[in-house]
């Protein structure tokens, strides 16, 4: 069973209009971590926010946001007032802490487009 | 700016070159992680160092061949590689902490093509 989902294989959005990219997991572990990542067409995966299980409020950083719905397994991306530098693939990936391993489990991403 | 380097950016090579990939990171973290991604595709684990340790190798031929000279540096030694090898290779690194947010950062990348 995959333990990342991401449904949205593309997206597209205007240019200064907020976004949401969704993202569902799937754990048995009490103790997780989310990540979302961006990656150009240059080809570096970028960090751009994390949400750990046991915390209360949902992490921000500049323009992004995560909507973390833990009863729902969701930790959606929203990006506000969109830039076309925010054109990417963006990654969502979760990291179990249960096990003895390090491993980040990554969805299959979402292509998002921003228009001018 | 980053603080995970990879050279080089690009590389080709036939199947029966010897190349290596390396890998840098200044940010003193004590794991670092050699990733394959094909295109339109999530970044694959191969290799895991804890403390200059191989932790994880997720059965990956042995013609890729990783190696951790010091906490800083991870190389990728490839060795009669075949023409479905042809990737982005992505090295990253992170802190190494349990029960904590331990984010991976990662490098550039090197695209290898393979011919």
């Amino acid at each position: 069973a995959q333990k990342i989902t991401q449904t949205q294989p593309g997206m597209f959005v205007q240019e200064k209009e907020a976004v949401t990219l969704d993202c569902t997991y799937d754990t048995s572990d009490p103790s997780y971590g989310l990540f979302w990542y961006k990656q150009p067409s240059s080809g570096e995966m970028i960090f751009l926010i994390y949400q750990g299980s046991y915390d209360q409020q949902n992490a921000t950083e500049g323009r992004y946001s995560l909507n973390f719905q833990k009863a729902r397994k969701s930790a959606n991306l929203v990006i506000s007032a969109s830039q076309l530098g925010d054109s990417a693939m963006y990654f969502c990936a979760m990291r179990e802490y249960g096990g003895a391993t390090n491993k980040l489990i990554f969805g299959t991403g979402t292509l998002l487009a921003v228009q001018p | 700016d980053t603080e995970v380097t990879q050279t080089p950016k690009h590389l080709v090579m036939g199947m029966t070159n010897k190349k290596s990939l390396k890998c840098e990171q200044h940010m003193g973290h004590r794991a670092m992680y050699w990733y394959k991604q094909k295109a339109k595709k999530p970044p694959e684990l191969m290799f895991v160092y804890s403390y200059e340790k191989l932790s994880i190798n997720e059965s990956v031929p042995s013609r890729f061949s990783p190696e951790c000279p010091n906490s800083s540096l991870l190389n990728l030694h490839l060795h009669a590689l075949q023409p479905e090898d042809s990737a982005l290779y992505l090295c990253a690194s992170s802190q190494e902490r349990w029960g904590s947010t331990d984010t991976q950062y990662f490098g550039p990348g090197t695209r290898l093509t393979v011919l």
